[in-house]
């Protein structure tokens, strides 16, 4: 049973462009989202969060929209970057809930970012 | 550099046998999650330890087990390896048993190969 859901394992934009990659979850205890960036031969790194009590939160070129009515987050690059493409992880936690850090993860989105 | 340190890297053993997958965390960082990412899987939350008591459980098998010392490195140990076993094993820290800012520091990660 998957919790939260990345269903485009992969994504191409063209440098300049906006990249999008969604995400969805199921488990309505979720209270903290987080999207995690991993390059390969290494573990991934935090990019940026969002709490429930937010449905919009900017960091840069990096902006985190959230709509939990639908139950569903996207993380939004503009612009996009060849040093961008990476895989994306969307993670989520019921943090104010006393899960003590347990987050869960996604199953990642590639995102190419073609020069 | 994240300043958690996993070894080995790499590690190639057969089924049946055991193996310890060892991880420092950040200096200063009370806790240490581990986390197996297989084939095409996001990261699944195997458990998590707080200044060397056990704080949470995930999928974690019963062949396998972990702890954490007094000097906070933590240790996962694998037992009666089977094919599935293989997986990217990554470990992480943070300084408390929250998220507070939302960030975990991941290592990057021991790949284990079982044949």
């Amino acid at each position: 049973d998957q919790q939260v859901k990345q269903n485009s394992p992969s994504l191409s934009v063209q440098e300049g462009r906006i990249s999008i990659l969604n995400c969805d979850y199921t488990n309505s205890m979720f209270d903290y989202f987080l999207w995690y960036k991993k390059y390969p031969a290494e573990g991934p790194t935090f990019l940026i969060s969002i709490s429930s009590i937010k449905d919009k939160n900017e960091d840069g070129r990096f902006t985190v929209f959230l709509n939990k009515s639908a139950k569903h987050l996207s993380l939004h690059i503009v612009p996009s970057q060849p040093g961008d493409s990476a895989v994306y992880f969307c993670a989520a936690s019921a943090l104010y809930g006393g899960s003590q850090g347990n987050l869960i993860f996604g199953k990642g989105t590639k995102l190419s970012v073609k020069p | 550099d994240s300043g958690v340190t996993q070894t080995p890297k790499h590690l190639i053993t057969a089924t049946g046998q055991r193996v310890t997958l060892r991880c420092s965390p950040r200096s200063g960082d009370l806790s240490v999650y581990w986390y197996q990412q297989s084939l095409d899987q996001g990261l699944q939350f195997l458990i998590q330890y707080y200044n060397g008591e056990e704080r949470a459980k995930g999928n974690i098998l019963e062949r396998f087990s972990a702890q954490q010392f007094p000097d906070l490195h933590s240790e996962l140990n694998l037992s009666s390896l089977e094919l599935g076993d293989s997986a990217l094993y990554f470990c992480a820290s943070s300084g408390t048993t929250s998220l507070d800012a939302g960030e975990l520091f991941f290592g990057e990660g021991s790949r284990l190969t079982v044949l």
